[in-house]
């Protein structure tokens, strides 16, 4: 189990709205602490989508974006296209047992 | 752009101990700001952070993993490395090496992985 947790899978038809929750407790996001999301396209490394809660690197569409409110975190990616097909994985940090990074289990995104 | 390109041996044996390096280019392991990290991939799971280095030597690794990790920086030749003891079947993974910024605590730039499978 991991100590973020995600929905296993979401899916969405092309053009649509769709989000993914990343749920967490006091001692990681709901301590302050930012959430960011990864995108692992298949039989690639991870590549950084948000950092910060909210912020995109350069390079990554505004069809992404983020936010966090209390213990939870969420993704929303808007005019869903066929290569968002993905993993998705929110991480933070976690102040509880001497800190440690911490990632959800991540989200199986199927564009339908 | 920042590269990293991991390397080391695919094949462990069980008990054995994993030694792997990571190569950075275009950035500098000696400049402040990023953590040098490890982070590994079950097959078919999720990312696991085993851990990470700053350029001053100072070490963080995950609680779970402590006792048998140990990571290391070789600013003269922009490389840093991971040790993993006493390797289980368990450990058979992909293994990532990526920058840290220390600003938040997220990872901007990753490797593309090298597969370390544990088997006799």
């Amino acid at each position: 189990q991991s100590v973020l947790t995600q929905p296993p899978s979401v899916s969405g038809a092309p053009g649509q709205r769709v989000t993914i929750s990343c749920t967490g407790s006091s001692s990681n996001v709901g301590a302050g602490y930012d959430v960011h999301w990864y995108q692992q396209l298949p039989g690639t490394a991870p590549k950084l989508l948000i950092y910060r809660n909210t912020n995109r690197p350069s390079g990554v569409p505004d069809r992404f974006s983020g936010s966090k409110s209390g213990t939870s975190a969420s993704l929303a990616i808007t005019g869903l296209q066929a290569e968002d097909e993905a993993e998705y994985y929110c991480q933070s940090y976690d102040s509880s047992l001497s800190g440690s990074v911490v990632f959800g289990g991540g989200t199986r995104l199927t564009v339908l | 752009q920042v590269q990293l390109q991991e390397s080391g041996p695919g094949l462990v044996k069980p008990s054995q101990t994993l030694s792997l390096t990571c190569t950075v280019s275009g950035g500098s392991t000696s400049s402040g700001g990023y953590y040098w990290s490890w982070i590994r991939q079950l097959p078919g799971k999720g990312l696991e952070w085993i851990g990470y280095i700053y350029y001053s030597g100072s070490t963080y690794y995950n609680p779970s993993l402590k006792s048998l990790v140990t990571i290391s920086l070789a600013t003269s030749k922009n490389q840093f490395s991971l040790i993993l003891s006493s390797m289980t079947a368990a450990d058979t993974a992909v293994y990532y090496c990526a920058r840290g910024k220390v600003q938040g605590n997220y990872f901007d730039y990753w490797g593309q992985g090298t597969l370390v499978t544990v088997s006799s």
